[in-house]
């Protein structure tokens, strides 16, 4: 089965320092991942995601995302940090089940920006 | 419209009642999800419809029931339910079931509480 793990539960990082939250993945065949953002009480809201082509992938809101098969990782990342950006982030991947998409999410990490 | 509506934002119930969440999308998606989601926690995925039809069943207790009246609505029946059920109730959909697309829209959720 396809997962993901998110090894940090908390990150904490200064307003307008650079950010990065890791993902890692466990895949057989093409990996198909995502990033997603919740803040408190609202549902998940789509970033970026990787499919093929371009290990960089650029999503809403300022993030990157380095897809790194050698490291099976892909680490989500932000030049320069907001308070704004406070919320939880959902690492996920995309599985199918007997021809059906599922979308199964890491474990979440909870960012603060420190002003 | 890029929207997945949930209503109600907020329900409370007890053991005995029955009461039902609604889910409504207009951007001709095929695929609709419902997934339960506990405080600070991913989301878990109960179901999924792919053209109407159920396709996933992740072993959800029968006092939930899921019904996709046409491709724009999803509803979740709920009877006889358990203080444990108390969570965020979550709607996603996305395109086509089997594109590789893969990016699900959620709506804001319902939050259910059982006495």
């Amino acid at each position: 089965a396809q997962s993901v793990a998110q090894p940090e539960d908390q990150v904490n990082v200064a307003e307008g320092n650079p950010l990065t939250v890791k993902c890692t993945y466990s895949v057989s065949g093409n990996p198909y991942l995502f990033w997603y953002v919740q803040y408190p009480n609202r549902g998940l809201q789509f970033l970026l995601k990787y499919i093929t082509g371009d290990n960089l992938v650029k999503g809403s809101y300022g993030f990157e995302a380095e897809f790194n098969k050698s490291q099976t990782s892909f680490h989500l990342k932000k030049p320069s940090a907001l308070v704004s950006d406070s919320a939880l982030y959902f690492c996920a991947v995309r599985d199918m089940t007997g021809g059906y998409q599922k979308v199964t999410f890491g474990t979440g990490t909870k960012l603060q920006v420190i002003p | 419209d890029t929207e997945v509506t949930q209503t109600p934002k907020h329900l409370v119930m007890g053991m005995t009642n029955k009461k039902s969440l609604k889910c409504e999308q207009h951007m001709g998606h095929r695929a609709m999800y419902w997934y339960k989601q506990k405080a600070k926690k991913p989301p878990e995925l109960m179901f999924v419809y792919s053209y109407e039809k159920l396709s996933i069943n992740e072993s959800v207790p029968s006092r939930f029931s899921p019904e996709c009246p046409n491709s724009s609505l999803l509803n979740l029946h709920l009877h006889a339910l358990q203080p444990e059920d108390s969570a965020l109730y979550l709607c996603a959909s996305s395109q086509e079931p089997g594109s590789n697309t893969g990016e699900l829209f959620f709506g804001e959720g319902s939050r259910l509480t059982v006495l």
